[in-house]
């Protein structure tokens, strides 16, 4: 069956640490891959998207990177602020381009 | 950038009575928009797809019965909980994507029912 993994126990960083977090996958050939932010009691926040033909794709203090081979995209944010904390959703699209399927999210909680 | 509005945020009901919950799309047309649940701590659960002008498309294990939805106009999807019961009290999301393919998802605020 297809499954998308990730971490979920909280990651707590540093403040000004690189926070990375990781989405594994199987079953699934994605052509795109899509992480979103969750605050507290809110929807998901689009953040970034990345094809597969992309090894690496950056915003600002983010960058994502995602390796088809190992079925395995890692997040990244460099230089972590508090204002970071939140739970971060890595999600496929199918084939078809038209339903996404999310992970369960991990949390990542950064310490001034 | 778009934006997908859910109202109400939160909703504290009755065992027995029925909620609506409605998700609108102010800046495109969304002919499909995506109801999903989620518990706490836990991932989103898609419920169902809400396609404009014809009956929503429900995944495995969700009551059509129980969740009503009606998706009259390209901006406008709603969810109804009927005979709501306590184990409905979860944290309802709605999304949408503008029409094309592999496009990124607009959610809503999400709205949390409370059944007492």
């Amino acid at each position: 069956s297809q499954k998308i993994e990730q971490n979920s126990e909280a990651l707590n960083i540093q403040e000004g640490k690189t926070a990375t977090l990781t989405c594994n996958y199987t079953n699934y050939s994605p052509a795109y891959l899509q992480w979103y932010r969750q605050d507290p009691g809110r929807g998901p926040v689009f953040l970034l998207l990345i094809r597969e033909n992309e090894k690496e794709k950056r915003k600002e203090r983010l960058k994502v990177t995602f390796d088809t081979t190992l079925k395995q995209s890692l997040f990244h944010i460099t230089a972590s602020q508090p204002a970071d904390s939140a739970t971060y959703l890595c999600a496929l699209l199918n084939n078809a381009g038209n339903m996404l399927t999310f992970g369960g999210g991990t949390r990542l909680m950064v310490k001034p | 950038g778009a934006v997908v509005s859910q109202h109400p945020s939160r909703v504290i009901c009755k065992s027995g009575t029925s909620v609506k919950i409605e998700c609108r799309s102010l800046d495109f047309q969304a002919t499909t928009m995506f109801w999903y649940r989620q518990f706490p701590k836990q991932s989103l659960m898609l419920m169902a797809t809400s396609n404009e002008g014809s009956k929503a498309t429900y995944e495995q294990g969700v009551e059509k019965d129980k969740f009503l939805i009606n998706h009259a106009s390209l901006t406008l999807s709603t969810l109804t909980v009927t005979s709501a019961h306590p184990e409905d009290s979860s944290f309802y999301i709605c999304s949408a994507r503008r029409q094309g393919l592999f496009t990124e998802a607009f959610f809503g605020q999400g709205t949390r029912l409370t059944v007492v």
